[in-house]
């Protein structure tokens, strides 16, 4: 079982939509968990990074941690054609010195 | 505006070949990493470094080395290229600062290999 579990899409959905991205994880100890936003044949970006449980918001984007299931997610909302890319998500423990990423989902957002 | 810069964007080698990737940043991040990417298994780190002349094996080192003489350059050397090692590799930096794996990472655009 791989340590951190992301559906690889696509998913495609029209402009205005909300889109849930989510990733499931086997490592309780995981405490750091982060978004990252990879544009076709460019290198991945941050897009939102959260500590723990809770909710996160920035603009039209929202990333979500419940730890008790080992899940976390990455709404967006009123969708955008530029917001098509792949969103991978990753996660690491303080006694790491790495990131685990998952596969990645890819997103289409037609006009 | 922060950059990390990879030298060749795309290359073509023959099996067999020495292949040297370069990567290059420009914010005096003390941590810096190399990972490929594939379709179906995302982000593998290869070999990472926290400091000039260190390095640390990532979870696939086997067929790479890496060397670090220079704070801001990293460079990743395939001794023999093989086909199972055509893939996208990503260069990436972080600052320094505990705990190093919690981070953000700054890439660069990527460097598309194909071995023949």
């Amino acid at each position: 079982q791989k340590e951190v579990e992301q559906d690889p899409g696509p998913l495609s959905v029209p402009e205005g939509a909300i889109v849930s991205l989510n990733c499931t994880y086997s490592n309780s100890a995981f405490q750091y968990f982060m978004w990252y936003r990879q544009y076709s044949r460019k290198g991945p970006e941050l897009l939102m990074y959260t500590y723990s449980s809770g909710n996160k918001e920035d603009g039209r984007f929202t990333a979500q941690v419940d730890k008790s299931s080992k899940y976390i997610s990455l709404f967006i909302r009123d969708s955008q054609p530029s917001d098509s890319a792949t969103y991978l998500c990753a996660m690491s423990d303080y006694n790491t010195d790495k990131l685990i990423f998952g596969t990645g989902t890819r997103l289409q957002v037609f006009p | 505006d922060v950059k990390v810069t990879q030298s060749s964007r795309y290359l073509v080698k023959r099996t067999g070949e020495k292949v040297f990737l370069e990567c290059v940043q420009d914010m005096d991040h003390e941590n810096m990493f190399w990972y490929r990417q594939d379709p179906g298994l995302g982000l593998r780190l290869i070999y990472f470094s926290y400091d000039v002349k260190m390095k640390e094996k990532g979870d696939i080192p086997e067929g790479y080395s890496v060397s670090r003489e220079k704070k801001e350059r990293f460079s990743l050397i395939l001794e023999s290229a093989s086909t199972n090692q055509t893939s996208m590799y990503l260069c990436a930096s972080s600052p320094a600062g505990a705990p190093r794996g919690t981070g953000e990472l700054f890439f660069g655009e990527g460097s598309r290999l194909t071995v023949l």
